[in-house]
C-alpha cells in the first residue's frame, strides 16, 4: 500500500522553462509535506515543505502547492537549471499525535533532467 | 555547523553475518531516524529515536535494530543478514518537534550482502 505516490518516474525539461514534479497521497492523516533532492551517492538534501493548513508556499525558484481535496501536490521550479538535475522526492508526515516528526512516508522518485 | 555523518560509508558482509552502522546528528538535534532505499522499494522508514527512545517504527522484521546514546548518536544493527539487506542505509536528524518538520540526512551507509 504506497501512500505517497509519484507517478512520473522521469521528467525533461529545458533550461529556463518551468519544471513540475507532481505527488499524490491517500492518507488523509498526513498534515505536513516536503520535497527533497537528491543526487547519485548522497543524501537527500531538503529542498522545501508545505503544511496542511497552506496551499502554496514559495522559496526563490521553488513553489509547493498543496490540493487537500484532491490529495494532491506539486513542485514548481522556475526557471529550472541544469543543476536541478537530480531525483526529486515527495515526503509526507502526519503529526497529529505529537510523535512522528521524524517519520517520513516517501514517494518513489522523479528522475529530473534539465537540458542546457 | 557539521551536518550529519554516518559511518562506515561503504561496507560488504556475507550472509549470516550482522552488521553495525553509526550516524552523528547534528549537534542539537536529538531525534534520529533512519531509513532504507532500495531501487524496488524507494525510501522506507525503519525506526526513529528520540532522547534515547525508540519513538516510531516501522514494518520492518525484528533483525533491524537500533540504540541511541545520551549524546544523541545512534546505531543500528541488522542480524543475520539476507541477499535483500543490501541497500543504501539512511540516517536523518532533527530536532524531533513541533515545527521542525524537515530532517537533514547524512550521505548513507552502502551495504552489500553477497
Amino acid at each position: 500500500d504506497q501512500q505517497v505516490k509519484q507517478n512520473s518516474p522521469s521528467l525533461s525539461v529545458q533550461e529556463g522553462r518551468i519544471s513540475i514534479l507532481n505527488c499524490d497521497y491517500t492518507n488523509s492523516m498526513f498534515d505536513y509535506f516536503l520535497w527533497y533532492k537528491k543526487y547519485p551517492a548522497e543524501g537527500p538534501t531538503f529542498l522545501i515543505s508545505i503544511s496542511s493548513i497552506k496551499d502554496k508556499n514559495e522559496d526563490g525558484r521553488f513553489t509547493v502547492f498543496l490540493n487537500k481535496s484532491a490529495k494532491h501536490l506539486s513542485l514548481h521550479i522556475v526557471p529550472s537549471q541544469p543543476g536541478d538535475s537530480a531525483v526529486y522526492f515527495c515526503a509526507a508526515s502526519s503529526n497529529a499525535g505529537g510523535t512522528s516528526y521524524g517519520k517520513l512516508t516517501f514517494g518513489q522518485g522523479t528522475i529530473l533532467t534539465v537540458h542546457p | 555547523k557539521a551536518g550529519v555523518t554516518q559511518t562506515p560509508r561503504y561496507l560488504i558482509k556475507t550472509r549470516g553475518q550482522q552488521v553495525t552502522l553509526s550516524c552523528s546528528p547534528i549537534s542539537g538535534h536529538r531525534s534520529v531516524s533512519w531509513y532504507q532505499q532500495t531501487p524496488g522499494q524507494g525510501l522506507q522508514f525503519l525506526f526513529e529515536y528520540f532522547s534515547e527512545t525508540q519513538r516510531n517504527k516501522g514494518n520492518f522484521p525484528g533483525r533491524f535494530s537500533g540504540r541511541q546514546f545520551s549524546n544523541s548518536r545512534s546505531e543500528m544493527n541488522v542480524s543475520t543478514l539476507e541477499l535483500g539487506d543490501s541497500a543504501l542505509y539512511l540516517c536523518a536528524s532533527s530536532r524531533g518537534t513541533a515545527g521542525t518538520g524537515e530532517l537533514f540526512f547524512g550521505e548513507g551507509s552502502r551495504l552489500t550482502v553477497l
